[in-house]
């Protein structure tokens, strides 16, 4: 089945370490990516999202994403967190393939110890 | 700018009893989502309104569960009757325009559902 997939469950780091959070889609064609997160008792939010242009986009709070088409990947990464950066990532793409429904990938829950 | 509100915030309800989720998307927003989201998993869209009119129901398991958006504006979600795998966390979420596919969402902080 066609699905987003999130190689890492749980990421535990300490502040200023590197982070990078994996995402593979397996739709072909038109893409829309996105990546969410959710902070400890907050809604949902848009952290960054590509559609077009430059595949390395740049999102709040530091992060940026790279889109590498020919790897069906979407990688999220901040060079140096923060505690505050503690929350549950999620990948989300939007593809022609799949009815322009919104799929989410299984989350990864970061641990930024302090 | 308000957000996304969704009541109630939590629900503890028994197997086969009825539940009803209630949203109010951005003011102004024309499409409307639902999204179910199950413990250690993403969310996954149950249905999508665009004004008061279904563009997506595919994944809405229709025999136990509906959705009517009035008006183009609130939307309820209610499941009749439940099952224990029901239990979840229901999201609803909205957008500007119409949905189309790089729009942003904007969620609410969802009701999470406990069926025992």
């Amino acid at each position: 089945a066609q699905s987003v997939s999130q190689h890492n469950h749980h990421v535990i780091l300490s502040e200023a370490a590197s982070l990078e959070l994996g995402c593979n889609y397996s739709y072909g064609g038109t893409v829309n990516l996105f990546w969410y997160v959710q902070y400890p008792g907050q809604h949902l939010q848009l952290l960054l999202k590509y559609f077009s242009g430059d595949p390395l986009v740049k999102g709040i709070k530091g992060f940026e994403a790279e889109f590498i088409k020919s790897k069906f990947s979407f990688n999220l990464r901040k060079p140096s967190v923060q505690w505050s950066d503690t929350a549950e990532y999620f990948c989300a793409v939007n593809a022609a393939a799949a009815g322009n429904k919104l799929t989410f990938g299984g989350g990864t829950r970061v641990l930024v110890k302090p | 700018e308000a957000g996304v509100a969704q009541s109630p915030r939590y629900k503890i309800i028994e197997k086969r009893q009825s539940v009803a989720f209630w949203c109010n998307p951005i003011s102004g927003h024309a499409t409307l989502y639902w999204y179910q989201q199950i413990l250690g998993q993403g969310p996954k869209l149950l249905i999508q309104f665009q004004n008061n009119g279904v563009v997506d129901d595919s994944q809405l398991p229709k025999d136990r569960f509906s959705a009517e958006r009035l008006k183009g504006v609130d939307s309820t979600l209610k499941i009749q009757p439940a099952k224990l795998e029901d239990s979840a966390v229901y999201l609803c979420a909205s957008s500007p325009l119409t949905g189309a596919p790089n729009e942003k969402l904007f969620f609410g902080s969802g009701t999470q559902l406990s069926v025992l």
